[in-house]
């Protein structure tokens, strides 16, 4: 059973535009939610998190949106530059204090256009 | 920023044999966690560990795996012995106790069983 799904598998998109990328999850209980990159040969990186309380936490070109209701959230990476060509986990945790247990989606790769 | 550095980047071993994955989390951290990432797919936790003990293990953690944290050196991971499936990449993760923040990875370490 995969607890938390992301779409679309891949995405390609123009530097400059703004790039979607998509996450729900199953599991009620989960309330703390990472974003991390994933660059080739290297380990994933936090991008973002967010928190089952907000709807919405955004960090210069990166801004998640969390619906609590539906179980999905988005990441947009906005003006996508060439360098933000990697792959994008989405992951949850929860509840409580643990939040380095983490389920993590399959992954979404961006490529980025110059 | 603070790292968290795993040693040997790659590891080729034949099957039946032991090996030991090594580990040293950023300092101050004090939650220690292991995921195994085969290619192409998404991480999966393993366990974590945390004031010398682990706190929780997934379906994944078989009974051939052990890991610990002798008089704070490297948190490691030993799989003994070594099977096939077990070629993958690990990654081990730390964390905080403060503010409950995602873990930091390091940059994993590929395991190739012969």
């Amino acid at each position: 059973q995969q607890q938390v799904r992301q779409s679309p598998q891949s995405l390609t998109v123009w530097e400059g535009e703004t790039a979607i990328l998509n996450c729900s999850y199953e599991n009620s209980a989960f309330d703390y939610f990472p974003w991390y990159q994933q660059f080739p040969g290297e380990g994933p990186a936090l991008l973002i998190a967010i928190r089952s309380v907000s709807d919405k936490k955004e960090d210069g070109r990166f801004t998640i949106f969390f619906n609590k209701r539906e179980k999905k959230l988005s990441l947009h990476i906005t003006d996508s530059q060439p360098g933000d060509s990697a792959t994008y986990f989405c992951a949850a945790s929860g509840p409580g204090a643990n939040t380095g247990k983490l389920t993590f989606g399959h992954g979404t790769i961006l490529r980025v256009h110059p | 920023g603070p790292k968290v550095l795993q040693i040997p980047s790659h590891q080729i071993i034949d099957m039946g044999q032991m090996v030991t994955l090594n580990c040293d989390p950023v300092s101050n951290h004090l939650y220690f966690y292991w995921y195994k990432q085969i290619l192409g797919q998404q991480m999966e936790f393993l366990v974590n560990f945390y004031n010398g003990k682990v706190m929780e293990k997934s379906k994944l953690f078989k009974d051939q795996f052990s890991v610990e944290r002798p008089d704070g050196s490297y948190f490691t991971l030993k799989i003994q012995p070594t099977a096939l499936e077990d070629s993958a990449v690990y990654f081990c993760a730390s964390s905080s106790d403060r503010d409950n923040q995602a873990p930091l990875f390091g940059e994993g370490t590929r395991l190739s069983v012969l």
